[in-house]
């Protein structure tokens, strides 16, 4: 039971670039989330899904795109990098549909230069 | 909406006492903590639900004030492998179980 994963660990992008992290859970959870960690400013949801084939955004979705076309996996695309989205990039997943804890992947650290 | 908590930073030595706020301008149904150590993901500690209770999970135990639309985290006799940063997720009455977190409050224990 391997929990929440994702790819890759770490990343540098070019302005400009695209690239898709991936997220992939083997718990059965309905709900999955995506998330950015930058100093200071805790953990902003930019989107997240309650079910395979569906998606919603979050606090900050700019820039950024997901889908969900698989239960088990999340896909987050950026699709022309800036350096305002060098970040920490966390997904996490959850049961959903009633108060559970989220359980985290290990992150992906993004460089945007 | 962020809920905020205080303080920013606390610095303790082993064997002190701890307590970290978390307080929201909007009714809350429940409230999250996790601890994350640096260069870690985040990880679960409890959940709270409105009806004002409290929880404990070994030494670290939470309240939560629904009327007040705060939570507290209370962190005893602390130890050195407490030392991370401290977040709560509050999700809002009438919501979608989504929660939203602070900003964190780091905690640093010296031996």
């Amino acid at each position: 039971n391997a929990g929440v994963t994702q790819t890759p660990k770490f990343r540098v992008l070019k302005t400009g670039q695209s690239m898709t992290l991936l997220c992939a859970q083997d718990m059965n959870h309905e709900y999955m989330y995506w998330y950015r960690q930058d100093p200071g400013m805790g953990l902003r949801l930019i989107h997240y899904s309650v079910g395979e084939g569906t998606t919603a955004k979050g606090e900050v979705p700019d820039g950024y795109n997901v889908s969900r076309l698989k239960k088990q996996n999340f896909l987050l695309g950026l699709e022309s990098a800036a350096p305002s989205q060098t970040s920490v990039y966390f997904c996490a997943s959850t049961n959903g549909g009633t108060v559970d804890e989220q359980y985290f992947g290990p992150g992906t650290r993004l460089t945007v230069t | 909406q962020q809920p905020v908590q205080s303080p920013q930073a606390v610095i303790l030595r082993e064997g002190e006492d701890a307590v970290i706020n978390c307080s929201s301008s909007k009714a809350l149904y429940s409230v999250h903590w996790y601890r994350q150590k640096h260069g870690e993901a985040p990880v679960f500690l409890m959940i709270l639900l409105k009806g004002g209770e409290q929880k404990g999970h070994e030494k670290i135990s939470a309240s939560f004030n629904e009327k007040k639309q705060q939570s507290s985290l209370y962190l005893t006799a602390s130890q050195l492998s407490y030392s991370g940063t401290y977040f709560c997720g509050t999700e809002e009455a009438g919501g979608s179980y989504i929660p939203t977190f602070g900003r964190g409050t780091s905690l640093i224990v010296h031996p």
